[in-house]
């Protein structure tokens, strides 16, 4: 059963542009999270979504970023116009159930971008 | 505002040595602390601690929590190079479907 995968790996984009990251859940697993690394830090949470849904984008920054998962396809993590502060690693894990504390959350390998 | 501290931010011993992870927490409606090991890629999981004073072993791995204290402590006995990598801790928010991290601790080991 393939765990969490998300691409690109790594994304490289020039100021201005814009950043899709996607992120396919497990097998069977309905609700995706997104967590942000800024560099020598741990990971910050971002937005919680069930399919069609976003339960809480408590962590979102309120421009430019925006999350959605479709009834069919990856979740996708979209920033637009991009600054040098957004480079990071955005990491999605999912689960089965919105119960988290029942179960470790486990995470993607990421996707590592860069703003030149 | 929910906080989770780690100490120390860094840490550089030789391979052998034991060595203790600190995390601290301070969390409005708290209901179980991870531990995860974060090498060049994802962070992988460890250990749940729900309860007060129940050690989690994992081979020479062992953490416990102290729920009245607000802490938790990671324990690696015998350390080998492939330990060498960032722990995270975080805080499972009863209700709120996300995780609360540390900052993490940088552990190097030195053959």
């Amino acid at each position: 059963n393939a765990g969490v995968m998300q691409n690109p790996r790594h994304l490289v984009r020039r100021r201005g542009q814009e950043a899709r990251l996607r992120c396919s859940p497990m097998k069977g697993h309905s609700h995706v999270y997104w967590y942000r690394q800024l560099p020598e830090e741990g990971l910050k949470f971002m937005v919680y979504l069930q399919k069609e849904n976003i339960i809480d984008e408590s962590g979102m920054p309120k421009e430019r970023f925006s999350a959605e998962f479709p009834k069919e396809g990856p979740s996708i993590l979209r920033i637009q116009q991009v600054v040098r502060g957004d480079s990071a690693a955005y990491f999605c894990a999912s689960s089965p159930m919105a119960e988290t504390y029942n179960s470790p959350l486990h995470f993607g390998n990421g996707t590592r971008l860069t703003v030149t | 505002e929910d906080k989770v501290v780690q100490s120390p931010l860094s840490l550089v011993v030789h391979e052998g040595d034991t060595v203790t992870l600190n995390c601290s927490y301070e969390v409005t409606n708290f209901r179980s602390l991870l531990w995860y090991k974060q090498e060049k890629k994802a962070p992988t999981f460890l250990f749940m601690l729900t309860s007060s004073g129940i050690e989690k072993k994992s081979g020479r791995l062992s953490s416990i929590l102290d729920k009245k204290e607000l802490f938790s402590i990671l324990n690696i006995t015998a350390t080998q190079t492939g330990d060498s990598a960032v722990y995270l801790c975080a805080a499972i928010i009863q209700g709120a479907q996300k995780l609360v991290f540390g900052q993490g601790t940088r552990l190097t080991i030195n053959p």
